[in-house]
């Protein structure tokens, strides 16, 4: 089925390691992001992409990283885990123009102890 | 700049009650795109309706209707007579029209529908 895949969807992690979480879509979208999302808080964007190659920062962009090296995948990286980036993360693409809905992933639901 | 803003945290209301929630929403832009999610106890997000800044004309789906005004920046949301089902949290999201911009979402509000 067409949509947005993550992976992985559960993880535990002690604090200090590292992890990428993939992000892919088979849409053809430009626009991809990655949101976190805190117990009883919203989706706040932590950085988003606007076409291959290109990456900006959000709004909690702190302790992670983002690549964009094919169109299809985003691809967020946490280089040294903290308890407080515990949370669950969302991924979402969006097509040139915003002629569509936004599309999600399922969620990556990440512990860090 | 843009920003959205859910001011109710919490509603809740009994079965078959109607409620708005309400949006509020900021930008500069004059190309400028709505939208309602819904995001039930299972986690996922769902898409409820887009809107784009030049169709003020108000939409209904079955029992969900939405009201937006330019005038007031605001889209609302009308869920008339709830059901249990619609206990979930929803929420409202903006992305201006010009080219590299964030999809910026509003901090939701949770509603709850008791029978």
């Amino acid at each position: 089925n067409a949509g947005v895949t993550q992976t992985p969807k559960f993880r535990v992690l002690k604090t200090g390691q590292s992890m990428t979480l993939l992000c892919a879509q088979d849409m053809n979208h430009e626009y991809m992001y990655w949101y976190r999302q805190d117990p009883g808080m919203g989706l706040r964007l932590i950085h988003y992409s606007v076409g291959e190659g290109t990456t900006a920062k959000g709004e909690v962009p702190d302790g992670y990283n983002v690549s964009r090296l094919k169109k299809q995948n985003f691809l967020l990286g946490l280089e040294s885990a903290a308890p407080s980036q515990t949370s669950v993360y969302f991924c979402a693409s969006t097509g040139q123009g915003f002629d569509t809905e936004a599309f999600f992933g399922q969620g990556t639901r990440l512990t860090v102890v | 700049a843009q920003k959205v803003t859910q001011a109710q945290t919490e509603i809740s209301v009994v079965e078959k009650e109607d409620v708005t929630l309400d949006c509020v929403y900021e930008t500069r832009d004059t190309t400028y795109y709505l939208f309602w999610y819904k995001q039930p106890p299972s986690g996922e997000l769902v898409f409820l309706i887009r809107r784009n800044s030049f169709d003020e004309q108000n939409e209904i789906s079955g029992r969900y209707s939405w009201n937006f005004q330019k005038s007031t920046s605001s889209f609302n949301f009308t869920i008339t007579a709830s059901q249990v089902v619609d206990s979930a949290v929803y929420f409202c999201a903006l992305i201006q029209g010009r080219a590299g911009n964030m999809l910026t979402f509003g901090g939701g509000t949770r509603l709850m529908v008791k029978p």
